[in-house]
């Protein structure tokens, strides 16, 4: 069974332009949650789809957004990008059921 | 802001050498705890899912137990080896929602 897949691994974007990460969970999941990790931070969550639906938020600006397809595939974008927005983007996915998680390699996205 | 505390924030053990670690998190709202194993430039791998106070989890030399009580878990590894070295990182689940938050790991470095 293929595990989590993001895409792409590395990105280099530059100030103000936005960016789309994908994510295709495990098959069968239908629960894709994104979390941030930048130096010195933990990971942080972002948001969490379930069933095309966006079931929570974390404490993160407008400026980023995601959504989920009924393949269960999801997409996170991030618009007029940040120096700080410089992290380590990371997916996961479940079953609804179930309580793991399973992560996918993440995608590092610098900002110049 | 991080109200879920590991502790030490890294170790170096001798291989053959039995270690543990701390992970506190919120006595309230208590549903899950989540422990993970990170290896550089992989997914992070999970180890246990938590649920209920006094569980216990063993997985081959590595285990952990759980007091929602108070708020804290232990992770054991017994007998380090090389190949245990990572960053172990704790997560707290406060419903069925998949919003994990995590503390910021312990890095563990098992020399032989």
């Amino acid at each position: 069974k293929a595990g989590v897949t993001q895409t792409p691994r590395y990105l280099i974007k530059t100030r103000g332009q936005q960016v789309t990460l994908s994510c295709s969970p495990i098959s069968g999941h239908r629960s894709v949650s994104w979390y941030q990790q930048t130096p010195g931070q933990g990971l942080q969550f972002l948001f969490e789809y379930f069933s095309e639906t966006q079931r929570n938020k974390g404490n993160f600006p407008g400026r980023f957004s995601g959504r989920q397809f009924s393949n269960s595939r999801s997409e996170m974008n991030v618009s007029t990008l940040e120096l700080g927005d410089s992290a380590l983007y990371l997916c996961a996915s479940r079953l609804a059921a179930k309580n793991i998680q399973y992560f996918g390699a993440g995608t590092r996205l610098s900002v110049l | 802001i991080l109200n879920v505390e590991q502790s030490p924030q890294s170790l170096h053990v001798q291989e053959g050498d039995s270690t543990n670690f701390t992970c506190s998190f919120p006595s309230s709202n208590f549903y899950a705890l989540h422990w993970y194993r990170w290896e550089t430039a992989k997914s992070p791998e999970a180890l246990f899912v938590m649920t209920l106070n006094g569980d216990e989890k063993k997985k081959g030399r590595i285990s952990a137990t759980l007091n929602t009580k108070e708020g804290y878990s232990y992770l054991y590894i017994k007998g380090s080896q090389p190949e245990d070295s990572a960053t172990y990182l704790c997560a707290f689940q406060s419903d069925s929602w998949g919003k994990l938050q995590f503390g910021a790991g312990t890095q563990v470095v098992v020399t032989p």
